[in-house]
């Protein structure tokens, strides 16, 4: 069975600085995606960037980028320009290319955003 | 708006009482899931369905049952087996278009048993 890890269960930024979190996970599959979901205090679930494993290049959606490290099996999300509405539980979820929309979760990490 | 509508947001029961959790989408889409989440864990996938009249048990479904009669709907019922019900519970569902398989996920359910 696949799992994520995410070793940081909180992290503090300042407004306007950069934070990186970090994921690894553990599969023998060579298809599969990657995603990093925001759960602010509001609790629902939003996706903020998915990557798949086939692609090389790193997916960015404005102010948040990853890196993918296939080898690694590490997929870190950085957050530049952070405010005050990032604050949220961030979660890295992994899904193989059979499983249907069975996503695997990390147990999170804790953003913290402070002015 | 289309989107996934759970309810109700808070819910508090008695040892040893089934309840109901209701998960209703209009997205059309095909496949929808229950997810539980516990402070300092993931979320844990219970049952998910991909088509009408047809589903599969997750993770953790033990102490849990579902059903999909309607495309839109797919309900969970806690039932008494369960042995530590008290979490927050996440529906959510996967259009057949989605290639990544990207989840759209509703608000929540906050389940309290006294």
């Amino acid at each position: 069975a696949q799992t994520v890890t995410q070793s940081q269960p909180e992290m503090s930024v300042q407004e306007a600085e950069t934070v990186t979190l970090s994921c690894t996970y553990d599969t023998s599959e060579s298809d599969y995606y990657l995603f990093w979901y925001k759960q602010p205090p509001s609790r629902q679930m939003i996706l903020v960037i998915r990557q798949e494993a086939y692609k090389q290049q790193n997916a960015t959606e404005n102010r948040f980028s990853v890196n993918f490290q296939k080898a690694a099996k590490s997929f870190s999300l950085k957050i530049s320009d952070s405010q005050l509405g990032d604050a949220a539980m961030y979660f890295c979820a992994y899904r193989s290319g059979d499983s249907w929309g069975k996503l695997q979760f990390g147990a999170g990490t804790q953003v913290v955003v402070t002015p | 708006d289309g989107g996934i509508t759970q309810s109700p947001k808070y819910l508090f029961r008695k040892e040893g009482q089934n309840v109901t959790l209701s998960c209703e989408q209009n997205l059309n889409h095909d496949a929808m899931y229950w997810y539980r989440q516990d402070p300092g864990q993931g979320l844990r996938l219970i049952y998910y369905s991909q088509i009408v009249n047809d589903f599969q048990k997750g993770d953790i479904a033990e102490g849990y049952s579902v059903s999909r009669e309607k495309k839109e709907s797919f309900p969970l019922t806690v039932t008494s087996a369960q042995k530590n019900p008290t979490a927050f519970y996440l529906c959510a569902s996967r259009g057949s278009g989605s290639f990544s398989g990207e989840l759209f996920f509703g608000e929540g359910s906050r389940l309290t048993v006294l």
